[in-house]
């Protein structure tokens, strides 16, 4: 069964740091997300990827975050300058283009940990 | 404005007892999706369901079952004959019907089976 993967499964690193989280999301859909889950909390919606742009995004995704899909498989999380509050799980889920399948398939997540 | 709250914050009972978790959701829109997700100690998220808002039929797989109300704005989750296994955080979420909207997710309630 297809699924999204991600990489690292846990980064460590230190404040003022960037960091990049790598998704690989299922070959067909055209839908990308990622979520942020601090430990112990919900999960939080923080961006929502389409056609090449973002489609929405959170409050959370200030001006030190950024998408991309630089090619055709990977879809990445930038975290320009991390600071301790970073420190969490983020997930990455994909979904088909269509509505009657709709589904987000959620990655295992990778855990950052900023020090 | 979507919302959605797990008053249960913890649960814990005894295995083989049942145990409902109770899920009430607010959205403005007569189109929308409701999931359960559960999150072991691991801390993947493991899709459990997806029901769209017009399909009230209640659901049962194996030793879950899932009872949605749309009269009362209401998804609970029910697991019979419960097993030390199903220890988990387990997250209810919406998401509107639009193709590629986010999931806003519960603050999920931890549930603990004793042996």
């Amino acid at each position: 069964e297809p699924e999204v993967t991600q990489t690292p499964s846990h980064q460590v690193t230190q404040m003022g740091q960037e960091v990049i989280l790598r998704c690989v999301p299922i070959s067909n859909h055209l839908y990308f997300y990622w979520y942020r889950q601090i430990l112990g909390q919900k999960v939080e919606f923080l961006v929502s990827f389409y056609n090449n742009e973002i489609s929405e995004k959170s409050e959370i995704f200030d001006d030190q975050f950024s998408v991309e899909r630089p090619d055709g498989s990977n879809f990445t999380l930038k975290i320009r300058s991390t600071k301790l509050e970073d420190s969490a799980m983020y997930f990455c889920a994909s979904s088909e283009a269509l509505a009657e399948s709709y589904e987000q398939y959620f990655g295992p997540g990778t855990r950052l940990t900023v020090t | 404005a979507q919302k959605v709250t797990q008053a249960q914050t913890e649960i814990s009972v005894v295995e083989k007892e049942d145990v409902t978790l109770d899920c009430v959701y607010e959205t403005r829109d007569t189109t929308y999706y409701l999931f359960w997700y559960k999150q072991p100690p691991s801390g993947e998220l493991v899709f459990l369901i997806r029901r769209n808002s017009f399909d009230e039929q209640n659901e049962i797989s194996g030793r879950y079952s899932w009872n949605f109300q749309k009269s009362t704005s209401s998804f609970n989750f029910t697991i019979t004959a419960s097993q030390v296994v199903d220890s988990a955080v387990y997250f209810c979420a919406l998401s509107e019907g639009v193709r590629d909207d986010k999931i806003i997710f519960g603050k999920g309630t931890r549930l603990h089976i004793l042996p």
